[in-house]
């Protein structure tokens, strides 16, 4: 079975670019949640999406937005960056189901505002 | 009320010996409670997961104990092995409904052979 899949791996953003990331899900997952991993803040989540609906929300600015396709698919995106949003984004997937809350997360798509 | 406090932040252990991670959390809604390992330019792996209802859990070398009275959780590695070097993390959430993880600070850990 194959894993959550992140792309792209790598990303060289400028100061007021946007950026979008995606994440595949396992397949059968329905959730996909994403969180922004720091050396100072830690991992701090920004959103879940489940079944194309955004389902809980972080304490993030509003620059920083989701979606989910039919196919579980997510993508994030992030505008107007800023050298403070330089981090390692991570989503996580589950099924989402009642009592099975085990996530797996990717690799991580690590970006870097300059 | 959604932070889960996780010391030490590092930890060296001798190849052999027991590694000990310590988890407090405040909002006693949480009733999920796994434990995550990353290695350097990997994504979080799950682990090990604990319920509030169970006091501990062991899979192989890994086991959760967990005491609800005091809201801490931990995790101990029997018989440390160096390529358990890593970074753990706890976290906390919910077993039902939205699936929002509160994580640790993180605990790096090194084993020295």
């Amino acid at each position: 079975k194959a894993g959550v899949t992140q792309t792209p791996r790598y990303l060289i953003k400028t100061r007021g670019q946007q950026v979008t990331l995606s994440c595949s899900p396992i397949s059968g997952h329905r959730s996909v949640s994403w969180y922004q991993q720091t050396p100072g803040q830690g991992l701090q989540f920004l959103f879940e999406y489940f079944s194309e609906t955004q389902r809980n929300k972080g304490n993030f600015p509003g620059r920083f937005s989701g979606r989910q396709f039919s196919n579980s698919r997510s993508e994030m995106n992030v505008s107007t960056l800023e050298l403070g949003d330089s981090a390692l984004y991570l989503c996580a997937s589950s099924t989402g189901g009642q009592g099975s809350p085990e996530a797996f997360f990717g690799q991580g798509t690590r970006l870097t505002v300059v | 009320q959604q932070q889960v406090k996780q010391s030490p932040q590092s930890l060296i252990v001798q190849k052999g010996g027991i590694s000990i991670i310590n988890c407090a959390y405040e909002n006693t809604a949480f009733d999920y409670f796994p434990w995550y390992q990353q290695f350097p330019g990997k994504g979080p792996a799950l682990l090990i997961a604990i319920r509030p209802d169970v006091s501990e859990k062991k899979e192989g070398r890994f086991t959760i104990s967990f005491n609800k009275s005091a809201k801490q959780f931990s995790l101990h590695i029997m018989d440390s092995q160096p390529g358990d070097s890593a970074t753990y993390f706890c976290a906390a959430g919910h077993r039902q409904g939205a699936q929002k993880l509160v994580f640790g600070q993180g605990t790096r850990l090194t084993i020295n052979p």
